[in-house]
């Protein structure tokens, strides 16, 4: 497609439990980024993967989240466990090659846990 | 630790002004800065991006300036448009990470 697109765009889930989000980048953009956005508040880089490299972890918040990326493409985020402060936006960039013109983000994937 | 921040939270414009969003970092290794505008329940939209090399670049309706002395960033946007009411973002790009700052919201009145 066009654009970076994620799924599902709103997911509200029971405290405890597991859940998937998942982010198609750009075709062709190598680097693939997730972010947090707590309401009102900047982004929380959490973890970035740049073609075969291996993946900068370290803003995971902690080892209930999880990350891959299949094929150089499609992303999927993993949060184990949910706790209420999981509760925001999570976002997805892709970039090319070069990184000159941005980042492009999708619309992101609103979690609430209740 | 290092980070991007912005000196003001609010602006409010009337239509057809010009407006100015600033931003401070503090990271020198940065080399590429980055504005975002994000509207109500959408992902960041990219504006303008400069490197560290230039002072100046200008695009359609926005001038983003860079003083690498004072570390200081900034985004004007000229004839503001009701359309602009946003969250306006800088951000900077270190060793392939963007890191952002909490957002201005810009508010324009008719």
């Amino acid at each position: 497609g066009a654009g970076v697109s994620q799924s599902p765009s709103n997911k509200v889930t029971e405290k405890g439990k597991d859940v998937e989000l998942r982010c198609d980048p750009i075709s062709g953009h190598t680097a693939l980024y997730w972010y947090r956005q707590s309401l009102g508040q900047g982004l929380e880089f959490l973890i970035y993967f740049q073609g075969n490299s291996a993946p900068d972890k370290s803003g995971l918040p902690s080892d209930r989240f999880s990350a891959e990326r299949t094929g150089g493409s499609v992303s999927t985020l993993t949060i184990q466990r949910t706790q209420q402060e999981d509760s925001a936006v999570y976002l997805c960039a892709s970039s090319s090659p070069t990184g000159f013109y941005g980042y492009t983000f999708g619309s992101g994937t609103r979690l609430t846990v209740v | 630790g290092e980070s991007v921040g912005l000196h003001l939270p609010t602006l409010s414009v009337q239509e057809g002004d010009n407006s100015i969003i600033n931003c401070a970092y503090s990271n020198s290794a940065s080399d590429y800065f980055i504005w975002y505008k994000q509207e109500s329940g959408k992902g960041p939209q990219f504006i303008i991006d400069i490197r560290s090399n230039m002072d100046k670049r200008q695009g359609q309706r926005v001038t983003v300036l860079l003083n690498k002395t004072v570390k200081h960033l900034s985004l004007q946007i000229a004839a503001t448009q009701p359309g602009d009411s946003a969250v306006y973002f800088c951000a900077e790009d270190t060793l392939g990470r963007l890191y952002f700052g909490r957002g201005t919201q810009l508010t324009v009145w008719p």
